[in-house]
């Protein structure tokens, strides 16, 4: 078990660029869970899914925002058009299907807009 | 809807003090609760659990019971040490576990 891991750690970018986030959970999870959190504040949920499926957006997730698991394994977070609001740390969390388990969280991404 | 209320911070506290940081929740039905903790630079780490009325949660030496008369879940350590320093956030999630709901987090910084 080598905990969730995501991918860049860091990510600067100017404004209007795309950028992508990767997000490998723990092996044998099936759900994975993407969060947004600014400075002083606690993850905001933004959207998750069971094994391949995404079955929860939040309403956070603005049109720009597209997240994906294509084999049921990791995820990628895509952001176009950035703008400097949307600088943040992007969390990656993920847990089994059981309602009351415990989320892991990986380190985050934290995303930088000039 | 639900939603988790922390006290707020920043906490300071000299080593050996006694800790509470109260958490108190809104929720539709029964949800489980937990302590998270952040060190700088580093993701979220479940500190504990507890997933049903009057269930302790414990671990570190930090321990939380899950009160539904009060709907609270104050953490709580009997002798703090310098390297509990960190920002604690208390969540709440429905039992289908579709979404977590987060408090906004208790900075705590313990001096020598």
């Amino acid at each position: 078990d080598t905990g969730v891991s995501q991918d860049p750690r860091h990510k600067i970018t100017k404004r209007g660029q795309n950028v992508t986030f990767r997000c490998d959970p723990i092996s044998e999870h099936n759900r994975l869970y993407w969060y947004r959190q600014t400075l002083g504040q606690g993850p905001e949920f933004l959207t998750y899914f069971q094994n391949e499926a995404q079955l929860e957006k939040s309403r956070l997730l603005s049109d720009r925002f597209s997240a994906e698991r294509p084999k049921g394994s990791f995820s990628t977070l895509e952001i176009q058009r950035t703008e400097q609001g949307d600088s943040a740390m992007y969390l990656c969390a993920s847990s089994l299907a059981n309602g009351n388990q415990p989320q892991h969280f990986g380190d985050g991404t934290r995303l930088s807009i000039l | 809807g639900n939603s988790v209320t922390q006290m707020e911070g920043p906490v300071t506290l000299s080593e050996e003090a006694f800790l509470t940081i109260n958490c108190t929740y809104t929720a539709t039905g029964y949800p489980s609760l937990f302590w998270y903790v952040q060190y700088p630079g580093e993701g979220l780490q479940l500190l504990l659990k507890a997933t049903k009325a009057d269930d302790k949660g414990s671990n570190k030496g930090f321990e939380a019971t899950y009160r539904k008369e009060t709907t609270s879940f104050h953490l709580e350590k009997g002798s703090v040490q310098v390297s509990d320093s960190a920002v604690y956030f208390c969540a709440l999630s429905e039992n289908t576990g579709n979404q977590f709901y987060f408090g906004t987090g208790t900075s705590l910084t313990v001096i020598p």
